[in-house]
């Protein structure tokens, strides 16, 4: 059964880091593209980031409102995906998803708060 | 960047018919491969996205019949038959044809 669970979420201070993880599990984590989603709190889907596929040497790709503050990176031997989010800003705020496989599969997400 | 826009349903919509959701991108979706790289999904309230549609109208595993998407390179639909309880929320056009990936503003569906 295929399995993506995040965590690592909460309440930081804008200018503070935080780290998200995504636990897969139920494939060959190594050969798939792995994606990270943001929903701001009543707003809609935004893509930031993604990691392609060990065919594709793991070459990241970010979105403009992220790129230079966070990193997307993966344990392969763990089957974690990681999103190491700095320099926090309030309009970071939102739920964190992992997604793979064309975005056929989701994780639950994750909520991250950036406030003072 | 690719910029997805989505129409506005007429809601609510009764149980029973049919609602079509329309989404047009500032680009062709279409690749050299002759595929048109579009996904359809459904968020429910709570919940996480569920993919719908890929490749604008093949249905994704589960999904069902009464989903269907179309289009062209540039205009796309996703029509609902059949209208249930359970097809309430808001649906979202994503292109992914091109990094950065980018997804419509939504549609809300409302059922009576």
């Amino acid at each position: 059964e295929v399995k993506l669970v995040e965590y690592g979420g909460g309440l930081v201070q804008p200018g503070a880091s935080l780290r998200l993880s995504c636990e897969a599990s139920g494939f060959t984590f190594s050969d798939f593209y792995m994606e990270w989603i943001r929903q701001a709190p009543g707003k809609g889907l935004e893509w930031i980031a993604a990691s392609r596929n060990k065919a594709n040497d793991y070459s990241t790709v970010y979105s403009a409102s992220v790129k230079d503050r966070f990193t997307i990176s993966r344990d392969t031997y763990k089957s974690i995906l990681y999103l190491q989010m700095n320099t926090l800003k309030p309009e970071d705020t939102a739920i964190y998803y992992c997604a793979y496989n064309n975005f056929d599969y989701w994780g639950q997400g994750v909520m991250v708060t950036v406030s003072s | 960047d690719i910029v997805m826009t989505q129409g506005v349903l007429p809601n609510p919509v009764p149980s029973g018919e049919s609602a079509s959701i329309t989404c047009r991108s500032s680009k062709s979706l279409v690749y050299k491969d002759g595929k048109t790289y579009l996904n359809w999904f459904l968020q429910r309230p709570g919940q996480s996205p569920q993919l719908l549609t890929y490749w604008m109208s093949t249905r994704a595993s589960g999904v069902s019949d009464r989903f269907s998407g179309s289009g062209s390179g540039t205009y796309f639909t996703l029509k609902i038959s059949r209208v249930r309880a359970e097809d309430a929320g808001v649906y979202y056009c994503q292109q992914v044809r091109e990094y950065p990936l980018t997804f419509g503003s939504g549609t809300k569906l409302e059922i009576k």
